[in-house]
């Protein structure tokens, strides 16, 4: 059971633009997501998270949307930059574990 | 700080043979988590630590086990290797549940 979801498994934008990646989950005992960034042969490093009592966090050219209703949130990077190319993934935590539940990832180019 | 480190960063078993994996963080955080992650697939859960003394199974533990003497170190160990765990294996610490902080893996291939 796939309790988080990135369905899209690569997205190009040029850079400039606006990066919007999505992510799904269905465990409704989520109380908090975060957003991880991974470049090739590294490990994930923390980007954004963002609690359920919100519906937005920002940190600078990131933010993460939340909508609770959808079971969905995105992460918009503007404007987006070539340094930004790396696989990005969405984790999920909260209810009876306190462990993160991984999405399968997100691969984002930034075209020069 | 060096914050999480791995060792090593490659390896190649033969099927059956027996390795340890180590882990070490220097920011004294209680939570430490191994994880492996295979091609097209986000990280699993294979086991963690909430602290010395205390380790729990996660998604994926069968083939693995772990200790946690310190609060420093959290070794993976595989005692009879398996093709099916050939995989990138991260390991992680954080100060609570949330954020954590990840090394830079290794890459295991068992054959």
């Amino acid at each position: 059971d796939q309790q988080v979801k990135q369905n899209s498994p690569s997205l190009s934008v040029q850079e400039g633009r606006i990066s919007i990646l999505n992510c799904d989950y269905t465990n409704s005992m989520f109380d908090y997501f975060l957003w991880y960034k991974k470049y090739p042969a590294e490990g994930p490093t923390f980007l954004i998270s963002i609690s359920s009592i919100k519906d937005k966090n920002e940190d600078g050219r990131f933010t993460v949307f939340l909508n609770k209703s959808a079971k969905h949130l995105s992460l918009h990077i503007v404007p987006s930059q070539p340094g930004d190319s790396a696989v990005y993934f969405c984790a999920g935590i909260g209810g009876a574990t306190n462990k993160l539940i991984f999405g399968t990832g997100t691969l984002l180019a930034v075209q020069p | 700080n060096a914050g999480v480190t791995q060792t090593p960063k490659f390896r190649i078993l033969k099927i059956g043979q027996s390795m340890t994996l180590q882990c070490a963080q220097d920011m004294n955080h209680n939570y430490m988590y191994w994880y492996r992650q295979d091609p097209g697939m986000g990280l699993k859960l294979i086991y963690y630590s909430v602290g010395a003394g205390i380790t729990d199974k996660g998604e994926v533990p069968n083939g693995y086990n772990v200790s946690r003497s310190t609060t420093e170190d959290f070794p993976l160990r595989l005692e009879l290797a398996a093709p099916s765990q050939t995989s990138v294996y991260f390991c992680a610490s954080s100060p609570t549940v949330h954020e954590q902080y990840f090394g830079p893996g290794t890459r295991l291939t068992v054959t």
